[in-house]
């Protein structure tokens, strides 16, 4: 068990464009979870935090009106990117933990992310 | 969280043991190690964690010191899948919050497996 899926795999946009990318445990309830972005040869930053019915917390520097989070249910999270710009090209990664306890992460397989 | 140094780089030959060193000399008491990889262009994959003694799974076994300031990750069979960036983090286990849980990745150690 623990399987996190996410969708698209990935997606090509134009620039000023919004694309939301979502985030699902298939087989768990996710009390927590969390956005990363990984730019190429770089290692993964975390974006922000969300815990289901309540607002994320973003990490310092990044910007909570452009990348919008919503955890509406345990088993679902959205990132939209807003107003895409070339420079959002990136991985975007999301994790989830398990309800109750244990800190244990369980990762997506990325969605990888081309504004032209 | 206490920071870890690792190697940035590693070789191994398929079919060696791969032993992937990481220094966490400022780790406290309720903190683990834990270990994942990122094969490239896919989400990281968990691979064992450890408190202070040593561990093993399917996938590696974790060597901690006595003295918890330093680790090794072992892969005792390397294969070319096994190619990676292996990442070690060190972080309290449990949390009723979202701080504990958060995972700080460093730069991990590139292993490259070659025939």
């Amino acid at each position: 068990g623990a399987v996190v899926s996410q969708h698209p795999s990935w997606v090509i946009c134009k620039s000023g464009t919004s694309v939301k990318i979502e985030c699902r445990s298939l087989d768990f309830q996710a009390t927590t979870m969390f956005w990363y972005r990984q730019f190429p040869k770089q290692s993964l930053m975390l974006m922000a935090t969300s815990n289901e019915g309540s607002k994320a917390t973003y990490e310092q520097g990044v910007e909570k009106d452009k990348f919008l989070i919503n955890h509406a249910s345990l088993t679902l999270s959205t990132l939209t990117v807003t107003s895409a710009h070339p420079e959002d090209s990136s991985f975007y990664i999301c994790s989830a933990r398990k309800h109750g306890g244990s800190v244990e992460q369980f990762f997506g397989p990325g969605t990888r992310l081309t504004v032209l | 969280d206490a920071k870890t140094t690792q190697p940035p780089s590693m070789d191994c030959a398929e079919g060696r043991a791969a032993n992937l060193p990481c220094n966490h000399s400022t780790i406290s008491g309720n903190e683990y190690v834990y270990w994942y990889r990122q094969i490239h262009s896919q989400g990281p994959q968990y691979i064992i964690h450890g408190l202070k003694n040593n561990e093993t799974n399917e996938m590696a076994s974790l060597i901690i010191t006595e003295d918890r300031k330093s680790s090794t990750l072992i892969l005792p069979h390397a294969t070319l899948r096994d190619t990676a960036v292996y990442y070690c983090i060190v972080r309290p286990r449990t949390s009723n919050t979202g701080t504990a849980s958060k995972l700080t990745f460093g730069t991990g150690t590139r292993l490259q497996v070659t025939l």
